[in-house]
């Protein structure tokens, strides 16, 4: 089954406003990452969160890992066109083998 | 640098043929799997290779087998296609597997079983 349960599966907004999906864990994670799919494509990582509390940015996109490691969140400010596509988190089980579990994806539509 | 190649991009397969979907990569990573994706499932993963002549199962092995002789190839195969394999798959590859580092995609390859 699903190692992370990522919400929402839809989100549908008007350009410029903003976007936020969440993951979440019933166990503590070791780290987490985020992944993009535009329509039609392959993944792309986007980045990687270690650090309890940990937040990292780029650009509009606004990356958070939980004080207790076990939720992640994905914070677009002001979405654009370009924006578009489905957005994953993957974690691993914390074992030596490091295998990336995905979460079922938030697919965002913005439209103009 | 091509990165994580695979093919075919499109394949349409009768139920019961087999056939091998290639993944090469040419990073010289140590981490490949291979994914399929349905419509609101994510991205499930089916076996992966930590090394040359080391593989294991993920969470949807079944009916898929694996083999990993060199560093850059890592292909799957499809033993006797069932309609129910109907999927994308990707294969990806990373540098190490501990901690994880960027998986890096293939183009997909989008499988039809009729």
């Amino acid at each position: 089954g699903q190692q992370v349960m990522q919400i929402p599966q839809y989100q549908h907004v008007q350009e410029g406003e903003d976007f936020t999906t969440y993951c979440n864990s019933s166990t503590t994670l070791s780290n987490i990452q985020w992944y993009k799919q535009r329509p039609g494509g392959h993944p792309v990582f986007l980045i990687q969160l270690v650090k309890s509390g940990e937040v990292k940015k780029q650009k509009r996109l606004t990356f958070q890992f939980g004080e207790a490691k076990k939720n992640s969140s994905l914070h677009i400010t002001a979405t654009q066109t370009t924006d578009v596509g489905t957005y994953f988190c993957a974690v691993d089980r914390g074992s030596t083998l490091g295998r990336l579990y995905f979460g079922r994806g938030t697919q965002l539509t913005v439209w103009p | 640098n091509a990165g994580v190649t695979q093919t075919p991009k499109f394949q349409v397969l009768k139920t019961g043929q087999s056939m091998t979907l290639q993944c090469a990569q040419d990073m010289n990573h140590e981490y490949m799997s291979w994914y399929r994706q349905d419509p609101g499932m994510g991205l499930r993963l089916i076996h992966y290779s930590v090394g040359a002549g080391i593989t294991d199962q993920g969470e949807v092995p079944n009916g898929y087998n694996v083999s990993r002789s060199t560093t850059e190839d890592f292909p799957l195969r499809l033993l006797s296609a069932a309609p129910s394999q109907t999927s994308v798959y990707f294969c990806a590859s990373s540098y190490t597997i501990t901690p994880n580092t960027e998986a890096f995609f293939g183009q997909g390859t989008r499988l039809t079983v009729v």
